[in-house]
């Protein structure tokens, strides 16, 4: 499955650094999601982009910050990040909603972030 | 809001074995129901869905109906394969601001199948 791609795979930073996680999507969706999860707990979904405007922050640290420069391309810029922010973080993608239609969303593999 | 609880695992099954993932939820209105799957080191793929009750969503040879009366939409299967070992992921949608549906996740379960 190609339809949304997500870099790096694999990330170890440190707890001074600034890094940023990519998501592409390449369905024609015009929603996009990060999600947080973490070993033992579900999944979390921290923000929601809803044709590149911010639609949902759920209580995300501000050392998590989102951008949307467009519908097909998802960023989350990392910096001061802490230990317990190690975790997959996920990509996802859908239509937007309609009533009475399910909008599927279609995750990337993630990026298993590891913070030193 | 909305919450789904799924059956704890891990679940061990030898193959060909019958399996059944508990899923039930608590929404307000007429949600939409998802299985998920993931394998290692992979993301999440939509395995099945069903979006109306009595609606029953199959794929893969996994199946589930969308009961409203109990509000479960447990996952079946008659024969697993050793290929169907990943964790599984109920989840239910609901509508965010702006349209754009959220979807709620259970736990998730971990299924390990032996030859």
């Amino acid at each position: 499955e190609t339809g949304v791609t997500q870099t790096p795979r694999h990330l170890v930073m440190g707890m001074t650094n600034k890094k940023s996680l990519k998501c592409e999507q390449h369905l024609g969706h015009n929603a996009m999601y990060w999600y947080k999860q973490s070993a033992k707990k579900p999944l979390e979904l921290m923000f929601v982009y809803n044709f590149k405007e911010q639609t949902e922050n759920n209580s995300v640290p501000s050392r998590f910050s989102p951008e949307c420069p467009n519908s097909s391309h998802l960023f989350l810029h990392l910096h001061t990040l802490q230990p317990e922010d190690s975790a997959l973080y996920l990509c996802a993608s859908s239509r937007r909603g309609t009533s009475g239609v399910p909008d599927t969303q279609y995750f990337g593999p993630g990026t298993r972030l590891t913070v030193l | 809001g909305d919450s789904v609880t799924q059956m704890e695992g891990p679940v061990t099954l030898s193959e060909e074995a019958f399996l059944t993932i508990n899923c039930t939820y608590t929404a307000t209105g007429y949600p939409s129901l998802f299985w998920y799957v993931q394998y290692p080191g992979e993301g999440l793929q939509l395995l099945l869905k069903a979006t109306k009750a009595d609606d029953k969503g199959s794929n893969k040879g996994f199946e589930a109906t969308y009961r409203k009366e109990t509000t479960s939409f447990h996952l079946e299967k008659g024969s697993v394969q050793v290929s169907d070992s990943a964790v599984y992921f109920c989840a239910l949608s609901s509508f965010s601001s702006g349209s754009a549906r959220q979807l709620t996740f259970g736990s998730g379960t971990q299924l390990t199948v032996l030859p």
